[in-house]
């Protein structure tokens, strides 16, 4: 079974304004971890942000966010101000115990 | 410091040849997992080493396979390859393999021909 779900396989916004990557998980397991990766042109993932199950407080990192909503099983990421170097595969994933396990992405493009 | 090295960046091989690709982790990392992306399945997991030992493995058939160095670095290996197993193939390693910071190497892309 899908255990992250990421519904949106592509997303435009405009240079400077902000936008949400959606991303829903699936876990009976009350102990997990909630991670956003940027994928560039180049391959690298390149880790984001990290919200842990038990985080009373949403994760911010710079012009990165998490909305973590618990109940709903989401783990939206925000990306305010968007930039063009922002243009990039994102991946959402979830870790539990020895699992590790990534969402299809979203390709985020930045228009000028 | 410097982060997590792949090499080859690119390989062309083969149907039915071998191929074994390396990483590097970050210095002290002693955590390395293996993991391979196509456009078809997206990323998946193929294993987790840590201290030498392999701790998790994914569900990918006995041609792939690993091993992890006393000094961390590791390799896997997949043999008698396949059109199917064109991919990139990206290493992640972190201090322990509980913690959250995993940090990617740029990958290795395989072409089979």
């Amino acid at each position: 079974a899908q255990k992250i779900t990421q519904t949106q396989p592509g997303m435009f916004v405009q240079e400077k304004e902000a936008v949400t990557l959606d991303c829903t998980y699936d876990t009976s397991d009350p102990s997990y971890g909630l991670f956003w990766y940027k994928q560039p042109s180049s391959g690298e993932m390149i880790f984001l942000i990290y919200q842990g199950s038990y985080d009373q407080q949403n994760a911010t990192e710079g012009r990165y966010s998490l909305n973590f909503q618990k109940a709903r099983k989401s783990a939206n990421l925000v990306i305010s101000a968007s930039q063009l170097g922002d243009s990039a595969m994102y991946f959402c994933a979830m870790r539990e115990g020895n699992d590790m396990r990534f969402g299809a992405g979203t390709r985020l493009t930045v228009k000028p | 410091k410097a982060g997590v090295t792949q090499t080859p960046r690119y390989l062309i091989k083969t149907r039915g040849q071998q191929v074994t690709l390396s990483c590097s982790p970050i210095s002290g990392h002693r955590s390395v997992s293996w993991y391979q992306q196509t456009p078809g399945q997206g990323l998946q997991f193929l294993f987790e080493y840590f201290s030498e030992t392999q701790r998790n493995k994914g569900n990918f058939p006995g041609r792939f396979s690993g091993r992890q160095f006393s000094n961390s670095r590791s390799e896997m290996n997949v043999s008698t390859l396949e059109l199917g197993d064109s991919a990139l193939y990206l290493c992640a390693s972190s201090l322990l393999p509980e913690d959250y910071g995993y940090t990617f190497g740029s990958g290795t892309r395989l072409t089979v021909v």
